[in-house]
């Protein structure tokens, strides 16, 4: 069965960098696209970015470009999301997604790793 | 606040029908973009409930159902049972704005 799983939260300092991880199992990777959606804890979903089955397309948010970096490695079968320059307001939950491009939904999604960035 | 605008919350008890409103503009659902609806139980991730509009993953029973019309988009749940008590957000997407895809603010259904 599909499976995602996300790992590399963690507590970090305002300014400070991250990389979170997900890894898939139980589907065919290399044909999908894949997102990263967050959750600041009380709130609503919010998406990151997505990446390309080919990592020829990539997607951001504008409150993240220039700091946040998506990647992927078919052949490890993970995803990854780089964070730099992290602020308070990117506290969350951080989820990885399969994403069904062309119809933009999201149909299997990771128990997610919370990032917190305090001082 | 959120490009698509759900109530925060709304409540039934259990047998009932409920309805959870989502309100875009010409720019997402009005431009004919898919809407999708996802559930959230607190404390787990959340789970695609309706896809492209009207459909339902396999699993998902057929007490869910969703519509669109215009700029707005509604979610029906009939057969209210305890377990459907949960945070249901719906999501489209959007070219003219800093984010592609957008989601509602999601709305908590309270089953009295």
């Amino acid at each position: 069965q599909v499976q995602l799983v996300e790992s590399g939260g963690g507590l970090v300092k305002p300014g400070g960098s991250l990389r979170l991880s997900c890894s898939a199992s139980g589907f065919g990777f290399s044909g999908y696209y894949m997102t990263w959606i967050r959750q600041a804890p009380g709130k609503g979903l919010e998406w990151v970015s997505f990446i390309g089955s080919g990592s020829n397309v990539i997607y951001y948010r504008d409150s993240v470009k220039g700091r946040f970096t998506i990647s992927r490695d078919n052949a490890q079968q993970s995803l990854y999301l780089h964070m730099d320059s992290l602020r308070a307001d990117d506290t969350a939950v951080y989820y990885c997604a399969r994403m069904l491009y062309g119809y933009n939904y999201f149909d299997y999604w990771g128990q997610g790793t919370l990032v917190t960035v305090s001082s | 606040q959120s490009v698509l605008t759900q109530p925060p919350s709304v409540s039934g008890a259990p047998g009932q029908r409920v309805t959870i409103s989502c309100t875009g503009s010409s720019s997402n659902i009005g431009a004919g973009y898919n809407v999708n609806w996802y559930q959230q139980v607190p404390g787990t991730a959340p789970k695609l409930l309706i896809y492209r509009n009207n459909n339902r993953p396999s699993g998902v029973p057929d007490r869910f159902s969703a519509s669109t019309s215009g700029t707005s988009a509604s979610l029906a749940i009939t057969g209210l049972q305890a377990d459907d008590e949960a945070d249901y957000y719906c999501q489209s997407f959007d070219t003219s704005l800093s984010s592609d895809v957008i989601f509602g603010g999601g709305t908590k259904l309270s089953v009295l």
